[in-house]
């Protein structure tokens, strides 16, 4: 199975201040199709997930400009240019490179400090 | 607009099944699949499996082969996860989402298996 981590699992940030999460997984995502199966989503408190950015780099409808993802092979990151209040989560990286298992990472909780 | 909306949350005896159901609507309910997501207190999300909502077709994670069934009623555009032999572990909240980029998901329903 590809297991997905994610550094830090906490964050706090002033608003206006820069973040970034970082992913890793212990096999590429890169498939033979030319596409890298990499995602963020971000769970706000008593919500279900909303999708940020897919395939490592594309923001998903309505995302703000502010978010951005990156990376390739096993190693990826997502950064957030000015944190805002509303942008408080939990954010998960998943891959879906290995089917029938999609896997997600542990989660990092970002708070506003 | 695109929504999915699950049934309501459910108490179950140990032993027992669970059956969740998605309401699909804003879009053409056969040419997307259904993927569905659980997340337990404390731990990782956990993807169990989806359907082709077109043909029926299902896979499903090794984590729950055999315990987990999704079907669908096309007549009512709405996906069906239905889970068997409960233990307390799974007690959980239980998503659908649209969709391998899982674009589009449900409010969650929160199943809880006790004696």
């Amino acid at each position: 199975d590809i297991v997905m981590t994610q550094t830090p699992l906490s964050l706090s940030v002033t608003p206006g201040q820069p973040a970034s999460i970082s992913c890793n997984s212990t096999h590429s995502l890169l498939h033979s199709d030319g596409k890298t199966y990499l995602y963020w989503y971000l769970q706000k408190p008593g919500q279900p997930p909303q999708l940020l950015i897919y395939e490592v780099s594309n923001r998903f409808s309505g995302v703000p400009d502010r978010f951005s993802g990156s990376g390739s092979g096993t190693d990826f990151t997502l950064k957030i240019s000015r944190v805002e209040a509303e942008d408080v989560g939990i954010y998960f990286c998943m891959q879906s490179m290995q089917l029938p298992l999609f896997t997600f990472g542990p989660g990092t909780k970002v708070d506003i400090k | 607009q695109v929504q999915l909306v699950q049934s309501g949350a459910e108490v179950k005896k140990p032993g027992a099944s669970v059956k969740v159901s998605c309401k699909a609507s804003g879009y053409t309910f056969t040419s997307i699949s259904i993927h569905w997501v659980r997340q337990a207190p404390g731990q990782r999300l956990e993807w169990m499996g989806w359907i082709n909502t077109g043909n029926g077709n299902t896979k499903y994670s090794q984590n729950f082969q055999g315990r987990v069934t999704i079907t669908r009623d096309t007549s009512a555009n709405t996906a069906y996860m239905e889970l068997s032999s409960l233990r307390s572990e799974d007690t959980a909240v239980y998503y659908c989402a649209r969709l391998s980029r899982l674009d589009y998901w449900g409010q969650g329903t929160l199943v809880t298996v006790s004696s």
